[in-house]
């Protein structure tokens, strides 16, 4: 059980835009602790895809997006290719656990 | 651009010590905060500690006494130690830059499994 929830898996069709939530609590996200997102490919490490919220690091595609609200956040990715298909990870600080804490994950399927 | 490589024994047995380092190239361990994190089917990506290159540490209080993070600016690397294995610390255990926010470069990985 992550301490931040994600859906197990999200589809879309090549071109299409989808979301990805990610929803903490008071102690996490709605504290006020930064998001950050990763892309996953299998046997690969995490790769960063946006940081602080909002902002993409050098050299990530602005198909990426990220946005937050009270104590959920979402990735967004538009014009799906299908080269995105990954997990995708949300990532915060939890200040009662005092730990950096992660999500379960989503599996992007391009259809 | 940074790189990252973590080295260690692969195969462990329970009760045994873990001893993981991370070599950093194309880049300096100094004025940097550097994290150890693991995957596991069971329990997905868990944030295990991190360590700035003057040496003070900070720990996930769920590992309790069982994790040391060290490093070593001469050989540009930082390491891991963590006690007492059980089959639940069967992982691939990742090096990181990065402390409490994000985490901008990583290593590729090396499985841990532990077995008794």
């Amino acid at each position: 059980q992550s301490v931040l929830t994600q859906p197990p898996s999200v589809s879309g069709a090549p071109g299409q835009r989808v979301t990805i939530s990610c929803t903490g609590n008071n102690s996490n996200i709605g504290a006020g602790y930064d998001v950050h997102w990763y892309q996953q490919f299998p046997g690969a490490a995490p790769k960063l895809l946006i940081y602080g919220n909002t902002n993409r690091p050098s050299g990530v595609s602005d198909r990426f997006s990220g946005s937050k609200s009270g104590a959920s956040t979402s990735l967004a990715i538009s014009g799906l290719q299908a080269d995105d298909e990954a997990a995708y990870y949300c990532q915060s600080y939890d200040g009662s656990l005092s730990a950096v804490v992660f999500g379960g994950g989503t599996k992007l399927a391009v259809l | 651009q940074m790189q990252l490589q973590e080295s260690g024994p692969g195969l462990m047995k329970t009760s045994e010590s873990l001893s993981l380092t991370c070599t950093v190239s194309g880049g300096s361990v100094n004025s940097n905060y550097w994290s150890w994190i693991r995957q596991s089917p069971g329990k997905g990506l868990e944030w295990i500690g991190f360590i700035y290159y003057s040496g003070n540490t900070k720990y996930n209080p769920s590992f309790g006494n069982r994790v040391t993070i060290s490093v070593d600016t001469s050989k540009n690397q930082f390491s891991l130690r963590l006690i007492s294995l059980t089959a639940a610390d069967t992982a691939v255990y990742f090096c990181a830059r990065g402390s409490t926010g994000d985490f901008d470069f990583w290593g590729q990985g090396t499985q841990i499994t532990v077995s008794s």
